[in-house]
């Protein structure tokens, strides 16, 4: 079993301040975790994801996500924030299923609104 | 670049019609995805599929149907629409590194 949390469904910045989006979650078996984006009125993009290489992941748009087993997290993060960057982030866990056969199924969070101020 | 395509992108209809969402994806995945979301909430897996002739149902009750008869193709279909199926349905391919691919999704709206 599987499952994601994203801890705020809204976060506000101010332009040009850091942005920290929250994400834990819950697996039987090693995960891969992905952050994705969805901007208004406009399809699901990857930002970066995590496959048990480097613990810090950096994806496009100057995003990038740590990975800490410990803590079962994967939280978001970019230093600067740009108006731009105003839209919705999906985390989002995949793991195989039991050892009979792989399930892979993505599951993911509620979702994050992310509000940018000028 | 997607190579994944929904349509319709905007489908309006009545109680009771029959409809079919496609979708078709020129990668070559073997797995495929229905997801529901409604507007500022999560994705609910609905259906997905590990290759032609594979279909599973997912974790949200849906009163829809798919078929997998062509690697490319994916089709949605509901029998007797309903105004509680008005939603968001997104499709997705995974490519062999676990990257998902989105098309633009259909907004359904049964009146």
């Amino acid at each position: 079993a599987q499952s994601v949390t994203q801890l705020d469904s809204h976060v506000s910045v101010s332009e040009g301040t850091p942005v920290l989006l929250r994400c834990n979650y819950s697996s039987s078996y090693s995960p891969s975790l992905f952050w994705y984006v969805q901007h208004p009125n406009k399809g699901l993009q990857l930002l970066l994801k995590y496959t048990s290489a480097a613990t810090l992941v950096k994806g496009i748009n100057g995003f990038e996500a740590e990975f800490k087993k410990s803590e079962t997290s994967f939280h978001l993060t970019k230093p600067s924030a740009h108006m731009s960057d105003a839209a919705e982030y999906f985390c989002v866990v995949s793991a195989p299923g039991p050892p009979s056969g792989g399930s892979y199924i993505p599951t993911f969070g509620r979702g994050t609104s992310l509000i940018v101020h000028p | 670049e997607a190579d994944i395509y929904q349509t319709p992108r905007y489908l309006v209809i009545g109680t009771g019609k029959k409809i079919t969402l496609e979708c078709s994806q020129t990668m070559g995945h073997d797995k495929m995805y229905w997801y529901q979301q409604d507007p500022g909430m999560e994705l609910h897996l609905i259906h997905y599929s590990y290759g032609v002739n594979s279909t599973e149902k997912g974790d949200l009750s849906s009163e829809s149907t798919v078929s997998r008869i062509r690697t490319e193709h994916f089709p949605l279909t509901l029998e007797s629409a309903r105004p509680s199926h008005t939603s968001q349905y997104l499709c997705a391919s995974r490519a062999y590194n676990e990257k998902l691919f989105f098309g633009s999704g259909t907004q359904l709206s049964v009146l």
